[in-house]
């Protein structure tokens, strides 16, 4: 079945340093590729998305590039905020089947 | 434009209760889903809703059930509570032809004691 695999915080940074969270999944198909960021006290939010290999998703600074070969959506910052403290989520969506979330990987950024 | 509007925002029930969980969707949308998310987890899907019938339904058992009204509001009502059912319950609307996007609301957080 479709799944995906994220890698586990959390994860520690200082202030603009650089950012990598490592996502890869299983698919049947050709599936669409999410990351959702859920702040403390708030819900789920879209954060970037991409629906086909090579496809490079961005926002707010952050990227990541559906890479069909490695079957790998990470998700990069090159100088992340103590503002981007939250839970990440890495997302698929392939055919019928309902969203499929990893675990979340919690970052945390100090000044 | 309003988002996604959940309620109550905290629950605390014993075991063996009922709750209903409500969820107002977003202008426009006419989808809804329902995931369960455990402490330290990634939100599980438990159903979805279009057109006021049940559209998919994840690996929950039938205590776990809804309803979607005229107005595409929602409601998650769970039977015969069980401590494992303590989560934060997340709903999210799309819009026609919008799969791909789900604006989720806050959430409910649910604790069974």
């Amino acid at each position: 079945g479709n799944s995906v695999t994220q890698m586990e915080g959390p994860v520690t940074l200082s202030e603009e340093a650089f950012l990598t969270i490592n996502c890869t999944y299983t698919a049947t198909g050709y599936p669409s590729l999410f990351w959702y960021v859920q702040y403390p006290g708030e819900g789920l939010q879209l954060l970037l998305k991409a629906t086909k290999a090579d496809d490079k998703g961005s926002n707010k600074g952050f990227e990541a590039t559906y890479r069909k070969e490695t079957t790998s959506f990470h998700l990069e910052k090159g100088s992340v905020q103590v503002s981007d403290s939250a839970v990440y989520f890495c997302v698929l969506l392939s055919g019928n089947t309902p969203l499929v979330f990893g675990k979340g990987t919690r970052l945390s950024v100090i000044a | 434009e309003t988002g996604v509007t959940q309620s109550p925002t905290h629950l605390i029930k014993t075991r063996g209760q009922q709750v209903t969980l409500r969820c107002s969707s977003q202008s426009g949308h006419n989808t809804v889903s329902w995931y369960q998310q455990a402490l330290g987890q990634g939100p599980q899907f438990i159903f979805q809703y279009y057109r006021e019938e049940e559209n998919g339904r994840g690996n929950f058992p039938p205590r776990f059930s809804g309803l979607q009204f005229p107005n595409y509001s929602s409601e998650l009502n769970v039977n015969a509570l069980e401590l494992d059912d303590s989560a934060l319950y997340l709903c999210a609307s799309s819009p026609p032809g919008g799969r791909n996007e789900q604006y989720f609301g806050p959430g409910t957080r649910l604790t069974v004691t």
